[in-house]
């Protein structure tokens, strides 16, 4: 059971460059998300998706993009990359979200994207 | 308002110990709170929950304290081991109409002297 899978693990990009980062999970999950980690900040939600077709904007969704074409898949795009954007970004999906329902979030390894 | 505010940033604890990490809420529309733990080079992963009508959770040597109407809540690691080390992020899920999302703190780092 692969769980959450992330690809690349590492990148490192020139500015204006662009990018897309894959998320894919096998638990057929519905809910799907897409955040960052840097240092002091914690884990910032950048945007999340809700169930195939659908995409949502979280706190920091400025000069990122999003697509949720499959079910088991959540891209997250970089059109023109900035050093701003250097960060380790983290997806999860989770098969309901609140305290009704089954709601753990399964994270991946995470992605360390340097942009230079 | 949709903030979680966590303390401390980071926390040395002594073998045996107790380890002590707390967190703050303005929304009250928040309403599932689990706590996190991520080892270096890993993602997180689900370390304990609770739920807003239950002011206290234990699970094994993790305990959750929750006080509603402070908005406070709060993870405690008894008779902490070195390897307990790790980064521990508080989290509360928002379920409203139109919004879905876990949003977390800012992270603990701990280490756990042997």
């Amino acid at each position: 059971n692969a769980g959450v899978t992330q690809t690349p693990k590492f990148r490192v990009l020139k500015t204006g460059q662009s990018m897309t980062l894959l998320c894919a999970q096998d638990m057929n999950h519905e809910y799907m998300y897409w955040y960052r980690q840097d240092p002091g900040m914690g884990l910032r939600l950048i945007h999340y998706s809700v169930g195939e077709g659908t995409t949502a904007k979280g706190e920091v969704p400025d000069g990122y993009n999003v697509s949720r074409l499959k079910k088991q898949n959540f891209l997250l795009g970089l059109e023109s990359a900035a050093p701003s954007q250097t960060s380790v970004y983290f997806c999860a999906s989770s098969y309901s979200i609140g305290y009704l329902m089954n709601t753990e979030a399964f994270f991946g390894q995470g992605t360390r994207l340097t942009v230079v | 308002q949709q903030q979680v505010k966590q303390s401390p940033q980071s926390l040395i604890v002594q073998k045996g110990g107790i380890s002590i990490i707390n967190c703050a809420y303005e929304n009250t529309a928040f309403d599932y709170f689990p706590w996190y733990q991520q080892f270096p080079g890993k993602g997180p992963a689900l370390l304990i929950a609770i739920r807003p009508d239950v002011s206290e959770k234990k699970e094994g040597r993790f305990t959750i304290s929750f006080n509603k109407s402070a908005k406070q809540f709060s993870l405690h690691i008894m008779d902490s081991q070195p390897g307990d080390s790790a980064t521990y992020f508080c989290a509360a899920s928002l379920r409203t109409s139109g919004t879905y999302k876990y949003i977390f703190g800012t992270g603990t780092r701990l280490k756990v002297l042997a």
